[in-house]
């Protein structure tokens, strides 16, 4: 059981750029969730999914697209990445119980 | 947005210290939970507790207690007798009963032990 897993680790992008932030788990879990992570915010919630085919906008969407095609993949894109975004993110899991399984991160820098 | 508020930006206290983390979290659903992460200066979230809002009842693990109260909306973390190793960013969260729309953090609690 590997959990909860994020690539890539570290990430620098120039303005403009798009890229593709992946996660995955293999709990077999329905619910998936993105966060971003900036000093002194927390953590804040980009989008959240309940179940393969179903997304929905959390606190911070703006600049960001998902989609779930399987139970297990939660892809989150940046289709132009902006210096705002630089920040740490995790993906996260839900189990039934509500118990809440986290990535690793990744540390992205928007030059 | 149903707020969580951790007041405390940062704490600094000698080891073998206690030290309480608090706090406060507003909502309107009848179910739902609260969690403490800890974050050491690796940035991996390590998971601390889970409350569901049901249960009241205090809780105690090693070093580590936590007080819910519902009357005040507040679910206050203490660490006895603090350790080097305590040190950490600390978040208190909550969620909804169904847990299927994310959890909404505090801004975090930075917790210095100094040796």
């Amino acid at each position: 059981n590997a959990g909860v897993t994020q690539t890539p680790k570290f990430q620098v992008l120039k303005t403009g750029q798009s890229m593709t932030l992946q996660c995955a788990q293999d709990m077999n879990h329905e619910y998936m969730s993105w966060y971003r992570q900036d000093p002194g915010m927390g953590l804040r919630l980009i989008h959240y999914s309940v179940g393969a085919g179903i997304t929905d906008q959390g606190e911070v969407p703006n600049g960001y697209n998902v989609s779930r095609s399987t139970t297990e993949d939660f892809p989150l894109r940046l289709l132009s990445a902006a210096p705002s975004q630089t920040s740490v993110y995790f993906c996260a899991s839900t189990s039934r119980g509500n118990e809440q399984f986290f990535g690793p991160g990744t540390r992205l820098t928007v030059l | 947005a149903q707020k969580v508020t951790q007041a405390q930006t940062e704490i600094s206290v000698v080891e073998k210290e206690d030290v309480t983390l608090d706090c406060v979290y507003e909502t309107r659903d009848t179910t739902y939970y609260l969690f403490w992460y800890k974050q050491p200066p690796s940035g991996e979230l390590v998971f601390l507790i889970r409350r569901n809002s049901f249960d009241e009842q205090n809780e105690i693990s090693g070093r580590y207690s936590w007080n819910f109260q519902k009357s005040t909306s507040s679910f206050n973390f203490t660490i006895t007798a603090s350790q080097v190793v305590d040190s950490a960013v600390y978040f208190c969260a909550r969620n909804s009963g169904g847990g299927a729309d994310g959890l909404t953090f505090g801004k975090g609690t930075h917790l210095i032990i100094q040796p």
